[in-house]
């Protein structure tokens, strides 16, 4: 079965500090990856998505970025976080890109 | 713009009772609708899926309905349980990547 991690699951950060979150899925290949943010009390924004090693795809322009070093592997970054960059990022995968996606269990980022 | 919004962003039912959230979609062009539960502090999880092709759906314990007409999306939920209780979100996508999320309706189960 396949199963999907994201570490860590909480994070504090201070502003203007740089942010590495990692997301591992496993037990396929070649999934398609997102990263989602949900702000407290609302619903998932789509940040990044990936078809690919190296493929990626950005919907909201801003100080984020996301990288795919290996098939299974997705990395949400920022050089410089900002207090407006706190929220619940969620990561998550399906088999392509008209099928369910399957979340993995988040972390929560407050930036002070 | 494209938008899904949720008619009620809180639903109280009585264990035992069945539930019903409703999601209203603005995009005709959407073929594609999914269900999720979210519980505190965890991600999202997968309930049902329905196609604009379809109706309706039938999973364990859960319904979806799909009016394209007035582009209404449902969730029935047959005799909640505590469980149940969490955040329920549709969404919708238009083909390629982009699934958009509703604000959520968050569904309390009295014992």
């Amino acid at each position: 079965s396949q199963t999907i991690h994201q570490w860590p699951a909480t994070l504090v950060q201070p502003v203007g500090s740089p942010l590495s979150l990692e997301c591992t899925v496993e037990g396929t290949s070649n999934p398609n990856l997102y990263w989602y943010r949900q702000a407290a009390g609302r619903g998932l924004q789509l940040l990044f998505y990936s078809v690919g090693i190296g493929q990626i795809s950005s919907e909201v322009p801003q100080n984020l970025s996301a990288s795919r070093p290996q098939d299974r592997q997705f990395i949400l970054s920022s050089k410089k976080l900002l207090l407006s960059d706190s929220g619940f990022y969620l990561c998550a995968w399906s088999k392509g890109p008209r099928a369910e996606q399957y979340f993995g269990p988040g972390t929560r980022l407050t930036v002070t | 713009g494209e938008s899904v919004g949720l008619h009620l962003p809180t639903l109280s039912v009585q264990e035992g009772d069945n539930s019903i959230i409703n999601c209203a979609y603005s995009n005709s062009a959407s073929d594609y609708f999914i269900w999720y539960k979210q519980e505190s502090g965890k991600g999202p999880q997968f309930i049902i899926d329905i196609r604009s092709n379809m109706d309706k759906r039938q999973g364990q314990r859960v319904t979806v309905l799909l009016n394209k007409t007035v582009k209404h999306l449902s969730l029935q939920i047959a005799a909640t349980q505590p469980g149940d209780s969490a955040v329920y979100f549709c969404a919708e996508r238009t083909g390629g990547f982009k699934t958009i999320f509703g604000a959520g309706t968050r569904l309390f189960v009295k014992a």
